[in-house]
């Protein structure tokens, strides 16, 4: 278990329609990442975001927003959503952003859109 | 972003050592190397980083090149438990203390019992 918790496991959903995927950090860890894994694309880096503000961003689409709160947790929303988005939707945590640092990923979020 | 190179598949039998290499000619001065493996139906999991020095820890070894453009990561004895794909990456200084942490490919691994 890496602490890191995502919530849902499983989400179902049909085109245009949006919705929000839930990271809980672990405890301590300021820095919140995003990545989607699909089978063509691999695993690619979202965004990322520090103690409630953005610090870099990946391959995000316009689509696609994300948020970090006060309490740290973190939040991908996916909006007018495509088959094409249908993935794995990964959280990683770290205490704060330096390069010695490793990642914890959560379990991911397995997103199918019909 | 500085990319890496690594074989897209690899074979080992149980309890033999496994060696695997990873290119990145061009890594600057400033990025770390990191070592991630993700089993499967299983995020991404740590395994080992280093900068200059060969570094080794209870899952594995990083043995880095003297002039940092390649690396390889060590398994001493594998099990069939690190059947995964093994991801070398640069985690890339990007501006502020910030440091990004971009994925490749990766490579397959087998454990033959």
């Amino acid at each position: 278990d890496s602490g890191v918790t995502q919530t849902p496991k499983h989400l179902i959903t049909a085109t245009g329609q949006r919705v929000t995927l839930r990271c809980s950090p672990r405890s301590g860890d300021l820095s919140v990442y995003w990545y989607q894994q699909s089978l063509d694309q691999g695993l690619q880096f979202l965004i990322q975001y520090y103690n409630g503000e953005e610090r870099a961003k990946g391959n995000i689409l316009e689509r696609f927003s994300a948020q970090q709160f006060p309490d740290l947790h973190s939040e991908l929303n996916l909006s007018s959503l495509e088959l094409g988005d249908s993935a794995l939707y990964f959280c990683a945590s770290s205490p704060s952003s330096q390069g010695a640092e490793k990642l914890f990923f959560g379990s991911g979020t397995q997103l199918s859109v019909l | 972003d500085a990319k890496t190179t690594q074989p897209n598949s690899m074979e080992s039998n149980e309890e033999e050592p496994v060696h695997l290499p990873c290119n990145h000619s061009t890594i600057s001065g400033t990025d770390y190397i990191h070592w991630y493996r993700q089993l499967p139906s299983q995020g991404p999991e740590y395994v080992i980083h280093g900068l200059t020095s060969n570094v080794n820890n209870r899952m594995a070894s990083l043995a880095i090149a003297e002039d940092r453009k390649s690396s390889t990561l060590i398994l001493h004895r594998a099990t069939l438990r690190d059947a995964a794909v093994y991801y070398c990456i640069l985690r890339a200084y990007s501006g502020g203390s910030n440091y990004k942490l971009t994925f490749g490919k990766g490579t397959l691994l087998t454990v033959n019992p």
